[in-house]
Formats: C-alpha cells, sequence, structure tokens
C-alpha cells in the first residue's frame, strides 16, 4: 500500500462545477499536510496547507481528519487556470515528505 | 532572492556515465530534498538533508549519492546511469519546523538515458 493514495483522476468539469479531491495516508505518525499544485511537469508550487480545523482560501477548502486519516480538497467555481495536477503532500516531523501520485484537473469552458 | 536553483536543465546520458546533479538555495533554509518524477507519477523521495552534514535516504536512493557540506548546496551525484534513472529531478528546500513549512523547489533537471 502506497503511503499516500489520491483519487486516481482525470477529473474533466465544466467552468463553474465544485470538485473535490480526497487523500489518504498511512502513517499515524504524520505531522503536517499540505496541497501542492503543479503545472505541465513543471515544479510543484504551495496551494494550502491544511489544519485540523479545516481551512478556506478563496474558492479553496482544505479538510483534515486524523482519525480517518484523510485529507480532502474543495474547489468551488472552478475557472479554466484551476487547471493542473494537485499533488497531496504528507510530512511526518522527521522532515521526511511523501507525496501521492496527483489528481490532474482539466476544467472546460 | 534567486530561491532555488538547479543546473543543468537537460542532460542526455550514455548508460553507464556518471554525472552530478548541482541545486543550491539562498535563502538559509536548513532542510533540502531529492525528488524524481516519473511520467504521469508524482514526486518520489530520493534523499534528504536537515542540516550540513546530515542526510537520510528516501524512498528511491538505489543508485543515487547526495552530500550536503554546507547549508546553501546539496548535489546528487548518478554513478552509473542506467535507463530507468530517466526522469525529472526537483531539488527542494524549506526552512523546516517539524515539517510544518512550505518546500520551495528548482525548476527541475530532465535527465535522459540511453
Amino acid at each position: 500500500r502506497k503511503e499516500v493514495e489520491q483519487d486516481p483522476g482525470p477529473f474533466n468539469v465544466p467552468e463553474g462545477a465544485t470538485v473535490a479531491f480526497n487523500c489518504t495516508y498511512s502513517n499515524s505518525a504524520s505531522q503536517s499536510f499540505f496541497w501542492y499544485r503543479q503545472d505541465c511537469r513543471k515544479e510543484p508550487k504551495l496551494l494550502m496547507s491544511v489544519y485540523s480545523s479545516g481551512n478556506e482560501d478563496g474558492r479553496f477548502t482544505a479538510q483534515l481528519n486524523r482519525a480517518s486519516q484523510y485529507i480532502s480538497l474543495l474547489i468551488r467555481d472552478s475557472k479554466l487556470s484551476d487547471s493542473a495536477t494537485y499533488l497531496c503532500v504528507v510530512n511526518t516531523n522527521a522532515g521526511k515528505s511523501t507525496f501521492g501520485d496527483g489528481t490532474t484537473l482539466t476544467v472546460k469552458p | 532572492n534567486a530561491g532555488v536553483t538547479q543546473t543543468p536543465k537537460f542532460r542526455i546520458l550514455k548508460i553507464g556515465q556518471s554525472m552530478t546533479l548541482q541545486c543550491a538555495q539562498d535563502m538559509n533554509h536548513n532542510y533540502m530534498y531529492w525528488y524524481r518524477q516519473d511520467p504521469g507519477m508524482g514526486l518520489k523521495l530520493i534523499y534528504y538533508s536537515v542540516g550540513a552534514g546530515i542526510t537520510d535516504k528516501g524512498e528511491v536512493p538505489n543508485g543515487y549519492n547526495v552530500s550536503r557540506s554546507t547549508t546553501e548546496d546539496f548535489p546528487l551525484r548518478l554513478e552509473l546511469a542506467a535507463p530507468s534513472q530517466t526522469s525529472v529531478y526537483f531539488c527542494a528546500s524549506t526552512y523546516d519546523q517539524g515539517g510544518t513549512d512550505t518546500q520551495y523547489f528548482g525548476p527541475g533537471t530532465r535527465l535522459t538515458v540511453l
């Protein structure tokens, strides 16, 4: 079993749709959680950190469920510019970082 | 700040050749990472370092070596290149506080082994 597993995708949605991505992790010692965005095999860039209380940044909402070892990302009112691959990342407090394989989103007009 | 820089951007190697991928950061970050990304896959951790003189293996260390003699530099060495090492290599750094901080990535090195 992979340490971090994401929805395989791809997701193809119309503009304005709401889309949700899921991610599970197996290491109960995991401490920090993130969503990164990657465009066309360029370098990944941080989209948002994920906190236990849940957090929101504009159209993006991230949730963490430590008991179920589950992370989610919700994108509301999808834009064409949201088309990218979304990577779930889980860190231990020893600095080791594990990435999921990514979920590809294509937003169509 | 230049951030995280990687050289070269592209390289073609023949089987059995060696090379060093360079990575440098000017943000005084203590943690640095090397990842590889194969087509359609996520990033796999090769090696990481929590500070100068300290390195540790990640998920896929075989065929690679690293050193961290300074805070700024974290080179990745391929000793005997194999076609399975064809990939995109990303270096990243962070000022880690127990794994809570953002990683900043370099632009990547695209390596082909023929």
